[in-house]
């Protein structure tokens, strides 16, 4: 089955920079890469996703870019504010239209005011 | 957007007894719906694809036998768990596609706090 992994684990930014994580996917079969934003004990929220024949989509100031023969993916958060720090995972997906939901390990972020 | 209603939130059961966990869509029909378990400070793991009118499918290291589903109607899954025990308490938590061809986003329902005394 599909495995992804993330990184790193924890990050921690000063308001206003950047934030990069990233996540590599083991099956090149995986066509859907989804993105989610989780504050503790609530749901996982979707906050961008990419398709496979995409390399690269952006919304205001997050954007997730993808390279299909590396098998791996990448959220980049601009301008990063408070309200930013959450924990965040990545996700594959083996077959558009059935969401089955392979998880990544997880990065909580912290923005520093 | 889709939505899916699961209850309860919250749940504190003592070691032996079982626990139902409602997966509904409210506003879309599911055949396929998703369950998960998070443990604290830890990923969303599968557990289970729950199939409208027929058995459930397993991932690999989850007992069928302990944790039951049904997708008895299209708006409707419930996970129940048997003989519950403090090592099941976790994060539970489902999932549905609305499906369609322009998107594979899931939406998930509000998760269920177990609590194993």
């Amino acid at each position: 089955g599909e495995n992804v992994e993330q990184h790193p684990s924890t990050l921690s930014v000063q308001e206003g920079d950047s934030a990069v994580i990233k996540c590599t996917y083991s099956d090149s079969a995986s066509n859907y890469f989804p993105w989610y934003k989780q504050e503790l004990g609530k749901r996982p929220q979707l906050i961008i996703d990419i398709r496979s024949n995409v390399g690269e989509k952006k919304d205001q100031r997050i954007a997730v870019t993808l390279n299909k023969t590396a098998k791996h993916f990448s959220l980049h958060i601009t301008e990063t504010q408070p309200e930013d720090s959450a924990v965040y995972f990545c996700a594959a997906v083996l077959d558009f239209g059935n969401e089955k939901l392979t998880f990544g390990t997880g990065t909580r972020l912290t923005i520093i005011p | 957007g889709a939505v899916v209603s699961q209850h309860p939130s919250r749940v504190i059961c003592k070691s032996g007894t079982s626990v139902k966990i409602e997966c509904r869509s409210l506003d879309f029909q599911a055949t396929t719906m998703f369950w998960y378990r998070q443990f604290p400070k830890q990923s969303l793991m599968l557990m289970a694809t729950s199939n409208e009118g027929s058995k459930a499918t397993y991932e690999q290291g989850v007992e069928k036998d302990k944790f039951l589903i049904n997708h008895a109607s299209l708006t409707l899954s419930t996970l129940t768990v048997t003989s519950a025990h403090p090592e099941d308490s976790s994060f539970y938590i489902c999932s549905a596609p609305p499906g369609g061809a322009l998107s594979a986003e899931a939406f998930f329902g509000q998760g269920t706090r177990l609590t194993v005394v």
